[in-house]
This record gives C-alpha cells, sequence and structure tokens, in this order.
C-alpha cells in the first residue's frame, strides 16, 4: 500500500507558541490530504480537506486561522498550529488520497502514524 | 443522533471465540463503507471495504444492510493481534471526500 509519514512523531511545547507537522505522501502524488484531530477515547475528527494548490476547507467548528493549512506540492501538506493551548493537545492525523478520487481504489485513505502534541 | 454508531464496547473474548461488531449510520446517501482497526496510540489502518454483497477476507466478514443503514464485521477464531479498536467508516459520496468515523469498538482477546 502507498506510503504517508508524518513529522514530527511527538512534540511538546510551551503554551503560546506555534507547531508546523508535516505529512509527507512517500510514493505517490497525493491530490488530496486530510487532517483530523483524535482526543483521547475518541474517535477522529476530520478538521479539514487540504487541496493542492488552493485553501483548505475546513470542518465546522475548526478554526482556519488557528490551524493554518499549506497544500503546496502534491507530495507535502502542513499544518501549523499557532498559539497552541493546553485544549490543543491531541493526535494529529494526516491522510492522503491517491488520484482523483473517482471510483474504486482510489477512494482509500492512506493514514500517517500520526503526530502527539502536548502543550503544557 | 449521530452519524455512525457502533456497539460501545469493550468486548473481552477467549481466544478461538467468534466475534460480531455492529455500525449502523444515519445518512442514507452515503455510498461506501470500511473497517478500520486502530491499535493503541497508532494510525487506523484499513481493514477491508463494505461492499453490498459482502464479502470475506480470510476470518474477517463483512456485510452491509442499506436499507437498514447497518453495516457488520464478523471475527472468526479471533487471535491475540486483533485485539484493537474496530472503527466504523462510512464515505458520504464516492469521491473519498467525505470519511466520518465511528466511535470504535474496543476489542481485547485474551489467551
Amino acid at each position: 500500500g502507498a506510503v504517508v509519514s508524518q513529522h514530527p512523531s511527538r512534540v511538546i511545547c510551551k503554551s503560546g507558541t506555534s507547531v508546523k507537522i508535516e505529512c509527507r505522501s512517500l510514493d505517490f502524488q497525493a491530490t488530496t490530504m486530510f487532517w483530523y484531530r483524535q482526543f483521547p477515547k475518541q474517535s477522529l475528527m476530520l478538521m479539514a480537506t487540504s487541496n493542492e494548490g488552493s485553501k483548505a476547507t475546513y470542518e465546522q467548528g475548526v478554526e482556519k486561522d488557528k490551524f493554518l493549512i499549506n497544500h503546496a506540492s502534491l507530495t507535502l501538506s502542513t499544518l501549523t498550529v499557532t498559539s497552541a493551548h493546553p485544549e490543543d493537545s491531541s493526535f494529529y492525523i494526516c491522510s492522503a488520497q491517491q488520484g482523483t478520487g473517482a471510483f474504486g481504489s482510489y477512494n482509500e485513505q492512506f493514514f500517517g502514524p500520526g503526530t502527539r502534541l502536548t502543550v503544557l | 443522533r449521530k452519524e455512525v454508531e457502533q456497539d460501545p464496547g469493550p468486548f473481552n473474548v477467549p481466544e478461538g471465540a467468534t466475534v460480531a461488531f455492529n455500525c449502523t449510520y444515519s445518512n442514507s446517501a452515503s455510498q461506501s463503507f470500511f473497517w478500520y482497526r486502530q491499535d493503541c496510540r497508532k494510525e487506523p489502518k484499513l481493514l477491508m471495504s463494505v461492499y453490498s454483497s459482502g464479502n470475506e477476507d480470510g476470518r474477517f466478514t463483512a456485510q452491509l444492510n442499506r436499507a437498514s443503514q447497518y453495516i457488520s464485521l464478523l471475527i472468526r477464531d479471533s487471535k491475540l493481534s486483533d485485539s484493537a479498536t474496530y472503527l466504523c467508516v462510512v464515505n458520504k459520496d464516492n469521491y473519498g471526500q467525505n470519511f466520518v468515523f465511528g466511535p470504535g469498538t474496543r476489542l481485547s482477546v485474551l489467551p
């Protein structure tokens, strides 16, 4: 299957700092990447959908000025958590979708290993 | 009502047992369906897609009932390595743009 990497895998930062998380598709071009957040004992919640070369689409309740997404190439999307606070501590997972998203196997989203953010 | 609901769990079963997970979804326009498994503190991994005719992959069988908006996953002869959280995932269209994850059902297979 396709491989998606995330960096860093874990980050601990002080309140008020900004944190950048990278998501890369290593062996395929990802037209669309997705950013999810998962709090302890809860399921994944979609934060935003990122299409290469265009602005991200944010889910309701997700502040676009706080969670900046840049999808500059077909293999890289970044999520920047600006002015992080303890309530932003969570497991952030990206996924990448191969191809145009048409019928069949391109529906599959390949997930990165996640980034665990702890804000002190 | 949540878009995707699952058995609350956890399920604790002995090795070799058969276990079934249930999932319901609220959006009748949903087009495709998946089961993912997620190990503790790891990313979800695709277990299997769910087709209208039902499908089987080794010890795993998935079924879909569109009329009832119900999906199931059956695991036969469970192994210790099957211990994980099983996520029911519903895609609202056929373009991979709208994955909705269920809350997950945790399975512990005991020796």
